[in-house]
């Protein structure tokens, strides 16, 4: 069975402050994917990224950054210089990687708050 | 691109009535899109799974005859929730799979009283 823990509930920052946000997975499949999506108060689930599990390549989209280790099954997001905008639910996720639409099992998601 | 939209995004009804949901991929095809809810402060729940011109998977101790789903084209699928009662008041949200990825719709909050 697949499971994703993120054990930051909540987390609160000073505008400008960097933050990491974690997620560690468990899966005993050998091919996957993994996934990041921030739901705004607003509600909609806005994708950010999707990594598969060959390439354990970090990734830089401008202030966000992604650190995907497969030897501790983490897969780690940072926000740097965090702005207000930047407050929301994170929710990392994990899928199969079977060629077709597969179910994603989600993280319990971590609050994040930045303040001025 | 990826674009999905929901409607409607609120919905207040008596307790009874049935409520359908749409969920619309708008720049793109989506053979499988899935049905989420979701309470507050809590992650997402998967309820189903939709396939385009075929039945819908249930997850476990989802009712299949309450929450009825059609998926009758490639863009379109319906979730409708039949005689809701308040604890059927929730955060529903789909998304549509294309290309290794789930794209989410904005979500629509439903309120049973």
């Amino acid at each position: 069975a697949q499971k994703v823990t993120q054990a930051q509930t909540e987390i609160s920052v000073v505008e400008k402050e960097d933050v990491t946000l974690d997620c560690v997975y468990e899966t005993r499949d050998t091919t996957y994917y993994l996934f990041w999506y921030k739901q705004p108060p607003s509600g909609e689930l806005v994708f950010l990224i999707r990594r598969n599990s060959f390439d354990e390549q970090n990734e830089i989209s401008g202030r966000y950054s992604w650190n995907f280790q497969k030897s501790t099954s983490s897969f780690n997001f940072t926000i740097t210089a965090s702005q207000v905008v930047d407050s929301a639910v994170y929710f990392c996720a994990l899928s199969e990687y079977t060629g077709t639409a597969s179910k994603l099992t989600f993280g319990t998601g971590t609050r994040l708050q930045v303040t001025l | 691109g990826a674009v999905v939209s929901q409607h409607p995004s609120w919905v207040i009804c008596k307790s009874g009535t049935s409520v359908k949901i749409e969920c619309r991929s708008l720049d793109f095809q989506a053979t499988t899109m899935f049905w989420y809810r979701q309470f507050p402060k809590q992650s997402l729940m998967l309820m189903a799974t939709s396939n385009e011109g075929s039945k819908a998977t249930y997850e476990q101790g989802v009712e299949k005859d309450k929450f009825l789903i059609n998926h009758a084209s490639l863009t379109l699928s319906t979730l409708t929730v039949t005689s809701a009662h308040p604890e059927d008041s929730s955060f529903y949200i789909c998304g549509a799979h294309r290309q290794e990825t789930q794209y989410f719709g904005p979500g629509t909050r439903l309120l049973v009283l």
